[in-house]
């Protein structure tokens, strides 16, 4: 029940397409949904977060969508560039109080031009 | 924004020697630090939570007496590979959070040759 779960595993999105990556959770007690970007070699950068009792959070190309009945979440990379080739983690946590952060198992995103 | 700045950023070590790991949140006090490892094109695993004045509280199958982990202040938790051998060669991150969501180190590539 702790698990969160993360699709694709690899993406490849042409220059300026949308990048979508999906995550699935089955713990009800998670509270705080945070993606991740995390270049080789580097430690995870928090890209942006939401909390359930939002549906969407928008931040610059970013955006999270969250269906809290289906238990998803899943992050939209808008005008992808180069520089956005990465690995994307999705988490969850019961909330920011000292929590574990649950991952998911991470996409590796490409983006070509 | 809070940094957590992790060190060494990468070590090499011979079989049977032990390493310490340093993470320290510098602009924030973090009563509770987390130690996650990675191994190549893999997702972070949390290997244990630090607690600043007392014990660390390991995860499931992660050996205690290998990974000795230390929270002596509120800025500062060490992790320590203890007799290392090639097989715990991986990359080592640690986090803290801040008001505002967690924050990773930039990691140590650990190499046990």
């Amino acid at each position: 029940q702790q698990q969160v779960k993360q699709s694709p595993q690899s993406l490849i999105v042409q220059k300026g397409g949308i990048s979508i990556i999906n995550c699935a959770y089955e713990n009800t007690a998670f509270d705080y949904f945070p993606w991740y970007q995390q270049f080789p070699g580097k430690g995870p950068a928090l890209l942006i977060a939401i909390r359930p009792d939002v549906s969407e959070k928008k931040e610059g190309r970013f955006t999270i969508s969250f269906n809290k009945s289906a238990k998803q979440f899943s992050l939209h990379i808008m005008d992808s560039q180069p520089g956005d080739s990465a690995t994307y983690f999705c988490a969850a946590s019961p909330g920011l109080g000292n929590e574990k952060l649950t991952f998911g198992t991470g996409t590796r995103l490409t983006i070509i031009p | 924004g809070a940094v957590v700045s992790q060190h060494p950023s990468w070590v090499i070590c011979k079989s049977g020697t032990s390493v310490k790991i340093e993470c320290r949140s510098l602009d924030f006090q973090a009563t509770t630090m987390f130690w996650y490892r990675q191994f190549p094109k893999q997702s972070l695993m949390l290997m244990a939570t630090s607690n600043e004045g007392s014990k660390a509280t390991y995860e499931q199958g992660v050996e205690k007496d290998k990974f000795l982990i230390n929270h002596a202040s509120l800025t500062l938790s060490t992790l320590t590979v203890t007799s290392a051998h090639p097989e715990d060669s991986s990359f080592y991150i640690c986090s803290a959070i801040p008001n505002y969501g967690y924050t990773f180190g930039s990691g140590t590539r650990l190499t046990v040759v």
